[in-house]
């Protein structure tokens, strides 16, 4: 059972409104991750964590920003919102080498931007 | 061109077939990682492989490092496994990044 959870599970937000998606897991695991999905392609990295204090933007160009003050928490964070960044937007951690990961995913957050 | 690419995008098969789902990636990952998405979003880790094979109930995943190739496959498929599977290669420059393929889109009919 995922330990790994997002909020909102579903948003729909007015263009450039700042909103922040909320990210927690309760597995003491330091390596977190946000990716964003479009509809039937691939996930794509935006931020990753490596411990407290520790952010470093993904491959996908994002004008996004992330915090990592404790473990447990990695919040999402858009300034100002537009259409664009209309998307799913998944966060996960993981445990374990890189020859023996383990992944786990939140449910998932579907934003909308009017 | 993705560093990882799935085979079929969609498959459909009868309840009780035997599935297979294929991924091959480029050079410089080293590792696998299968994945199960539901509708919805949410996304389930299956396994994940550097050599070999593993198995866990009716999937098998097995990976040809020479090859750079490795399948995934579902015995006694059941409506329940109807879902996207994923593959996403660990890239072994830099900070070991995940890149994921698009995806195989299944669905089992009873």
């Amino acid at each position: 059972e995922a330990d790994i959870y997002q909020t909102p599970r579903y948003l729909v937000i007015g263009t450039g409104k700042k909103i922040t998606l909320e990210c927690s897991q309760t597995m003491g695991h330091d390596k977190m991750y946000w990716y964003q999905q479009d509809p039937g392609m691939e996930l794509h990295l935006i931020h990753y964590s490596y411990g407290v204090n520790s952010t470093e933007k993904g491959d996908l160009s994002s004008e996004s920003t992330v915090s990592r003050i404790r473990t447990e928490h990695f919040p999402l964070t858009l300034e100002s919102a537009r259409p664009s960044h209309t998307s799913q937007y998944l966060c996960a951690s993981s445990v374990g080498s890189a020859t023996n990961e383990k992944l786990f995913f939140g449910s998932g957050t579907q934003l909308s931007v009017l | 061109k993705n560093e990882v690419e799935q085979s079929p995008q969609n498959l459909t098969a009868q309840e009780g077939e035997f599935i297979t789902i294929n991924c091959s990636y480029s050079v410089g990952i080293s590792a696998l990682h299968w994945l199960q998405q539901h509708p919805g979003g949410g996304i389930v880790s299956l396994f994940m492989l550097s050599s070999g094979k593993k198995k866990h109930g009716r999937l098998i995943a097995t990976i040809n490092i020479q090859e750079k190739h490795s399948s995934l496959h579902i015995t006694a498929s059941h409506p329940r496994d109807s879902a996207v599977y994923i593959c996403a290669g660990i890239t072994i420059f830099g900070n070991e990044k995940l890149t994921f393929g698009t995806g195989t889109r299944l669905t089992i009919i009873p």
